[in-house]
């Protein structure tokens, strides 16, 4: 049972290049979020989708777009890469959203360097 | 926009000592996790309180829930290194749909 799958786990990109970070998971949960982590900041929330077929704005969405593809993947696109992306983005899902309910169950990350 | 604090940022101590890290914020939170992320990995949770004064123990960890329900605090009894990590808070946020987390303690046990 794998979880929460994040690829690619390492990725360096120039500045300007576009890519896309994948997440899946195969937790039958509904609820799924982006996070970016940087020494110092804590996570912060980039993008969130409660439900298959809807995605939210967090606190950092400048710069990236999502597609909550199906049920099981949640992928987050760079368009245009600049240095100040360069972080670990974080996967994460919880069964029906947060609070007293929802434990975030993370994947092992996806560390990305633009030069 | 919700201001979340958490103090200290970084804690280096000697295996048995005690510690308290703590988190505040002017907001009024519904729920409020800890979790606890080790170098290489996604956090994990370890607790989630909900009702203002509570308090919960896992082992040699006691969380408490503060009154007003705006701060949380993590007590750690005789640390060991297995308790080294990055240990972060998360509210809800102000519409209910995700976390966000506090900056988080960094705390490191040396035996």
């Amino acid at each position: 049972n794998a979880g929460v799958t994040q690829t690619p786990k390492f990725q360096v990109l120039k500045t300007g290049q576009s890519m896309t970070l994948q997440c899946a998971q195969d937790m039958n949960h509904n609820s799924m979020y982006w996070y970016r982590q940087d020494p110092g900041m804590g996570l912060r929330l980039i993008y969130y989708s409660a439900s298959e077929g809807t995605t939210d704005k967090g606190e950092v969405p400048n710069g990236y777009n999502v597609s909550r593809l199906n049920k099981r993947e949640f992928s987050l696109r760079l368009e245009s890469a600049a240095p100040s992306q360069t972080s670990v983005y974080f996967c994460a899902t919880t069964k029906d959203g947060t609070g007293y309910t929802g434990e975030l169950f993370f994947g092992e990350g996806s560390r990305l360097t633009v030069l | 926009t919700q201001l979340l604090e958490q103090s200290p940022q970084f804690l280096s101590i000697q295996e048995g000592e005690n510690l308290t890290v703590y988190c505040n914020s002017s907001s009024v939170f519904s729920s409020l996790q800890w979790y606890r992320q080790e170098p290489g990995e996604g956090p994990v949770l370890l607790v989630t309180v909900v009702t203002g004064g509570e308090v919960k123990k896992l082992k040699r960890l006691t969380f408490q829930f503060g009154d007003a329900r705006k701060d949380s605090s993590l007590h750690i009894t005789a640390a060991q290194p297995g308790d080294t990590g990055l240990y972060l808070c998360a509210p809800e946020n102000q519409a209910g749909t995700a976390l966000i987390f506090g900056k988080g303690t960094t705390l490191s046990v040396s035996s």
